[in-house]
């Protein structure tokens, strides 16, 4: 079975402290495409970040970074410097070989000012 | 222009009336979605299209019916629906539904409330 388990429901950090999101999968296939997205009060998702199955090198994006290691299967998304506009729900997904997206149960971040 | 609109933003209906929801994408894409997403749970799949065509049904019940009239747009029309059909409805295209670049990228959503 095809799975996206996000452990943390909730997670509260006081501003421009460091937070880290897990996020682990489970699959049998070999290509799969993972994914990170923000949902934040208004409802739109934003798209953060694709990673493919093949490609394990590690990214960073400002202040956002996402470490993508296959022999745990963990896609982990850190937020450095956290601000109160990083208040949101993270979806951390899996795209299938049946072409579905497969979300995790989301993580829902406040950033305390 | 790197946007998917919705309208309209919010929906209240009767269980015996009939509306739809629209959506409309000026990126190019080939592969639209709809989701349904309740409060504090996750998007559900419901349907893709790709290249206009029914890819994907999700067993989603016959009162929720999708239609693709061309490349940018996508309707939902609504009919008989039943109060635990209220949730957020959110559209999302990509610019293909297979292989290379499938991110998809998602609308505000429309709230739909169903007394």
């Amino acid at each position: 079975a095809q799975k996206v388990t996000q452990a943390q429901t909730e997670i509260s950090v006081v501003e421009k402290e460091d937070v880290t999101l897990d996020c682990v999968y489970e699959t049998r296939d070999t290509t799969y495409y993972l994914f990170w997205y923000k949902q934040p009060p208004s409802g739109e998702l934003v798209f953060l970040i694709r990673r493919n199955s093949f490609d394990e090198q590690n990214e960073i994006s400002g202040r956002y970074s996402w470490n993508f290691q296959k022999s745990t299967s963990s896609f982990n998304f850190t937020i450095t410097a956290s601000q109160v506009v990083d208040s949101a729900v993270y979806f951390c997904a899996f795209l299938n070989r049946d072409d579905k997206i497969i979300f995790g149960k989301g993580t829902r971040l406040h950033i305390l000012p | 222009d790197t946007e998917v609109t919705q309208t309209p933003k919010h929906l209240v209906m009767g269980m015996t009336n009939k509306k739809s929801l629209k959506c409309e994408q000026h990126m190019g894409h080939r592969a639209m979605y709809w989701y349904k997403q309740k409060a504090k749970k996750p998007p559900e799949l419901m349907f893709v299209y790709s290249y206009e065509k029914l890819s994907i049904n999700e067993s989603v019940p016959s009162r929720f019916s999708p239609e693709c009239p061309n490349s940018s747009l996508l309707n939902l029309h609504l009919h008989a629906l039943q109060p635990e059909d209220s949730a957020l409805y959110l559209c999302a295209s990509s610019q293909v539904l297979r292989g290379g670049v499938n991110e998809q990228f998602f609308g505000p959503g429309t709230r739909l409330t169903v007394l």
